[in-house]
């Protein structure tokens, strides 16, 4: 069964430190995996888009990596500011049909406080 | 570019009644796509447009829900009659092409609320 499991799913920092979120995914055939922050009210916005040929993609003080070979990968966030509290969610793209289909992770819910 | 654009964005019915959602994709996208979340689980997929064709629809849960693109640009999502269990967010999506390397831009959701 195609699944994205994310971990934690909450995580409470302080401003300025740094946090790894994680994604394990059985999906196949696999295409792409991307990380979506979502702000509360929001739609999902892409974040990092990475096939699996690449193993780090980097947008800012986010830099998420791929492990194809174990199917998991990592969103860690530097520096973290107030404005990263969000949901940031983790979704596979499984390719079927001819098609693209977007499996999602539930999201791990991130809180930085002051 | 105008993002993608759901109206309304939040709606409180009650059981029984009908509600119909509103999506404008952004103009050029060829692919629409519906999305649900419902509390406590990950955002699921419901259907899929090109055009004003529907590509995929295994995602719909039953057929009290009408999905609709009409003219290949906006469409709709009716919920007739509404149940408690249809409560969530509805996203909707568009992309250009549908390809590996092409992005999807969500729209900010509607949330429906059955009571």
């Amino acid at each position: 069964k195609n699944q994205v499991e994310q971990s934690p799913q909450s995580l409470i920092i302080l401003e300025g430190k740094n946090c790894t979120l994680q994604c394990n995914y059985t999906v196949s055939p696999f295409s792409n995996l991307r990380w979506y922050k979502q702000d509360t009210g929001r739609g999902p916005v892409s974040l990092t888009i990475m096939t699996f040929s690449e193993n780090t993609k980097s947008n800012g003080r986010y830099t998420a990596t791929l492990d194809a070979d174990t199917k998991q990968s990592s969103l860690h966030i530097t520096a973290s500011q107030l404005s990263d509290s969000a949901s940031y969610i983790c979704v596979v793209t499984w390719f079927s049909g001819g098609y693209n289909k977007l499996i999602f992770g539930a999201g791990t819910r991130l809180a930085v406080h002051p | 570019e105008a993002g993608v654009t759901q109206f309304p964005s939040h709606s409180v019915i009650e059981k029984g009644q009908t509600v119909t959602l509103r999506c404008d994709p952004i103009s050029g996208h060829d692919n629409l796509y519906w999305y649900r979340r419902v509390m406590g689980k990950e955002i699921k997929f419901l259907l899929h447009f090109v055009k004003e064709s529907k590509q995929d629809e295994s995602g719909m849960p039953n057929n009290r829900f009408l999905a609709e693109r009409t003219g290949g640009t906006y469409s709709t999502l009716k919920v007739q009659p509404a149940e408690l269990e249809d409560s969530g967010v509805y996203f909707c999506a568009s992309s250009r092409r549908d390809r590996t390397h092409y992005g999807y831009t969500f729209g900010s959701g509607t949330r429906l609320t059955v009571v």
